[in-house]
């Protein structure tokens, strides 16, 4: 059983559109990560959110953390080509230790020119 | 600023032979390490953790072992590879105690078994 159910597990659409991505749990989590992952490289930190219903906005990014702290999203306007990756959603467990950081199987983004 | 460091990048390896990849960390004391798999449709898969020299957990049992013999230094190692320890190997370190902070990984080892 997956901890963090992450959908649609691929997308590709063309430059412009707008997207949203879900990160989905039973499980409450005390902050939540967003990376994304480019081929042949480790993830990169997007954001942190860690508190219920916190939006955060970086560029054409916005994310947001469910009100009972068990989901989030990622919204992204008007895709470009530099979108393209692996998003990964990961949340820290609420009570877990130095190993609480918890990785959904990430989003496949494709934009097309 | 933290940087880390991890090599080889590719590796192409036969069976049964033996494995050592290793995973530096400047710029920071004492931190929290990791060493991840990551397969296609797995996600990333946490091996091993350590909160300090020494000390090692292991979250699945394999062939694999880790060891940090120093503060910023964590090594994944292998005494006999088999093929389905082909993968993309990540390390990656925290601020100690993690305690809401993210992760940094470093480029990732590509390893091949034949």
């Amino acid at each position: 059983t997956q901890l963090l159910e992450q959908s649609p597990q691929f997308l590709s659409i063309q430059e412009g559109e707008n997207l949203t991505v879900y990160c989905n749990s039973s499980s409450v989590f005390s902050s939540l990560q967003w990376y994304r992952q480019e081929p042949g490289e480790g993830p990169v930190l997007l954001v942190t959110v860690v508190t219920g219903g916190e939006v955060k906005k970086l560029k054409r990014l916005t994310f947001q953390f469910g009100d009972a702290r068990k989901d989030s999203s990622l919204h992204i306007t008007a895709a470009q080509p530099g979108d393209t990756g692996l998003y990964l959603c990961a949340g820290v467990v609420s009570g877990g230790g130095a190993d609480g950081l918890t990785f959904g199987k990430g989003t496949h983004l494709i934009i097309q020119p | 600023s933290q940087t880390i460091h991890q090599w080889p990048a590719t590796l192409v390896q036969p069976v049964g032979s033996p494995l050592s990849l290793e995973c530096t960390v400047e710029g920071t004391s004492n931190p929290n390490l990791y060493w991840y798999r990551q397969a296609a449709g797995r996600g990333l898969q946490l091996l091993f953790y350590s909160v300090g020299i020494g000390q090692i957990s292991s979250e699945v049992p394999q062939n694999l072992s880790a060891s940090r013999p120093q503060d910023r230094q964590f090594i994944l190692s292998s005494k006999k590879l088999l093929l389905s320890d082909s993968g993309f190997y990540l390390c990656a370190w925290s601020p100690s105690p993690q305690s809401n902070q993210p992760q940094h990984f470093g480029d990732g080892t590509r390893l091949s078994i034949l």
